[in-house]
This record gives structure tokens, sequence and C-alpha cells, in this order.
């Protein structure tokens, strides 16, 4: 079975720090593993997807993730926070039949 | 590319009214077509999946006579709530899949039954 927990419901970090969302997963098989942003009232935009490939994937907008099988954690970072950057963060894993299993999100606030 | 659009962007309408959600891929073809519904601050709820030309998979507690979904085409499928109320109001999402894997997900429509 497929399951997501994002470790952190609300994440603050100040503008042109570091930012850190937290992401573990489980899966039965080798995952496919996808970051969204949700900005109030929009639909998700993708961030990146780990599709078995390269175990750093970078996305738009500066962020990265890496996958990391041994601890089943998919952390999405990027090196400098912009007040842009402030939105919900969703991390889903894809299971069988296409379904996506979505975290239950992480709101960034970014301090200016 | 992997453009995905829904309309309306909101609607108003009376209780006992159906309102008319459509979601269009607007430059792939999608195979499989997924609506969500999202409460406030909350993550998105699968409520049905769809396949172009064939019926609606719908999860469980989701009222396939009160959500009916059409996937007519490729390009687009459509989520009608009948008899709206304001329990339903939500905010609803649409997502795409053209190959493997990704979903592409539209705007979302906020509804508001009065």
């Amino acid at each position: 079975a497929q399951s997501v927990t994002q470790l952190d419901s609300h994440v603050s970090v100040s503008e042109g720090t570091p930012v850190l969302l937290r992401c573990n997963y489980s899966s039965s098989y080798s995952p496919s593993l996808f970051w969204y942003v949700q900005h109030p009232n929009k639909g998700l935009q993708l961030l990146l997807k780990y599709t078995s490939a390269a175990t750093l994937v970078k996305g738009i907008n500066g962020f990265e993730a890496e996958f990391k099988k041994s601890e089943t954690s998919f952390h999405l970072t990027k090196p400098s926070a912009h007040m842009s950057d402030a939105a919900e963060y969703f991390c889903v894993v894809g299971g069988v039949g296409n379904q996506f299993y979505f975290g239950t999100g992480t709101s960034l606030t970014v301090i200016p | 590319g992997a453009v995905v659009s829904q309309h309306p962007s909101w609607v108003i309408c009376k209780s006992g009214t159906s309102v008319k959600i459509e979601c269009r891929s607007l430059d792939f073809q999608a195979t499989t077509m997924f609506w969500y519904r999202q409460f406030p601050k909350q993550s998105l709820m699968l409520m049905a999946t769809s396949n172009e030309g064939s019926k609606a998979t719908y999860e469980q507690g989701v009222e396939k006579d009160k959500f009916l979904i059409n996937h007519a085409s490729l390009t687009l499928s459509t989520l009608t709530v009948t008899s709206a109320h304001p329990e339903d109001s939500s905010f609803y999402i649409c997502s795409a899949m053209g190959g493997k894997e990704t979903q592409y997900f539209g705007p979302g429509t906020r509804l508001l039954v009065l």
C-alpha cells in the first residue's frame, strides 16, 4: 500500500534562507513521487517528480528533491526562499491504477 | 505543455439546482481524468476516476447519482453536481493524465450553493 507523511504542517522561513519541506513515503514497490505547489484559490502546479531515474531531482523555481530509499524520504529543498514561494506544498506518491496518494500538505510562510 | 483548464472558475447557485463543471486538457490527450474535492486548509480528496468512453469509478462514500461524471472525449471531462445543497459548496479540482504517472491539475472551480 502507498502512503505519504508530510512531517510539518507549517514551515516559516526568512526570505533568502534555505527551505526544507519533509516528506516520508511508504510504498510496496518502486514509487513515483511528486511535489506540487498550490497558491491560494489555485490548482496544483507540478514542481518536480521522481520516476526511478536520478535520485536528485531538479524542478522549477529552484526547487529540488532527493529520493532516499534507505530513509524512505523525498524532502523538498530550495537554497534561498523568495516571497513568491509562500504557498501550500503537497508531497504525492503514485499508486496502482495511476491513483495519487496525497500528503496532508505543508504551508510555507516566507517572512520578509 | 500539459495545460488543464476548468470552467467556470467559480459559480454561485441556488439550492436544488444543478451545476456543470468542465475540465479540458488543452495540449494533450487525457486517457484518464480525476476529480477531487478540497475543503479549506485540507488536502485533496479523490472523488472519482474517469477513463474516456467508460463509466467513472467513484471512491467510497461519493454518491455517483449526485456527482455525475462524463468523459466524452480525450480532452474533456465534466462533473455535474445535481440538486446541489449548501454542503456541496467546496473547491473542485480536476486533473488529467496523458501518458504515464503524472497528473496535471486544473486551476479549480469554487462552488458556492446558497
